[in-house]
């Protein structure tokens, strides 16, 4: 149990259709990370927060959205889903001081499996 | 842009034996390397990093790889493989940015282990 949790665990949802993704990072660890995993695409970064503030930004479609709210969970908001959008997505979280990289390692959830039918 | 590569899709073993993952990137600078193995059912879980210093770093379950620079590579090792490790094993180069790093992950190997 790496500490960090998902919900929920599965999501079957229909194209064209919103869901929210949650995530509760490790006790203390103030940056959240989202991926996603396909078959197509393979695992790939989403975004990135940090206390609050986005801090990196990878391949996130305009459709997708993220907040890391003041308790510092996340939430992943995808809109007007496609069938494409199935996926597992994860959320992983670190301490992540800016001076010691060696405290930065990323404690992955177990994901949230989002079907689009 | 940063890129990882792992040549073997799947890899089959008999308990026991030893085990070699192959990973080579592409990166113009000191890379953040990594190893994550995600067992079915499970989020990633780390098994070792380099960031810098010994180029032969241990990890957890008795995994080691090796940085080696002059081919830009970074294969996991295990001298002696067992049924529980069976699982799917991912490389990673992280970018540093600002004390943090984004990972880039490789597609992944699939590792068969045989009793």
């Amino acid at each position: 149990d790496s500490g960090v949790t998902q919900t929920p665990k599965h999501l079957i949802t229909a194209t064209g259709q919103r869901v929210t993704l949650r995530c509760s990072p490790r006790s203390g660890d103030l940056s959240v990370y989202w991926y996603q995993q396909s078959l197509d695409q393979g695992l790939q970064f989403l975004i990135q927060y940090y206390n609050g503030e986005e801090r990196a930004k990878g391949n996130i479609l305009e459709r997708f959205s993220a907040q890391q709210f003041p308790d510092l969970h996340s939430e992943l908001n995808l809109s007007s889903l496609e069938l494409g959008d199935s996926a597992l997505y994860f959320c992983a979280s670190s301490l992540y001081l800016r001076l010691e990289p060696n405290d930065n390692e990323q404690f992955f959830g177990p994901g949230t499996r989002l079907t689009v039918l | 842009a940063q890129s990882v590569t792992q040549p073997d899709i799947h890899i089959t073993v008999s308990e026991g034996a030893s085990l070699e993952l192959r990973c080579n990137y592409s990166y113009g600078a000191t890379p953040y390397l990594f190893w994550y193995v995600q067992s079915p059912g499970q989020g990633l879980q780390l098994l070792l990093k380099y960031f810098s210093g010994d180029t032969l770093v241990q990890g957890i379950k008795g995994f080691e790889a090796e940085f080696k620079r002059s081919q830009s590579s970074f294969n996991l090792r295990k001298p002696s493989v067992h049924w529980s490790d069976a699982a799917e094993y991912f490389c990673a180069v992280g970018a540093p940015s600002g004390g943090s790093y984004i990972p880039t992950f490789g597609r992944g190997t699939s590792l068969i282990v045989h009793p």
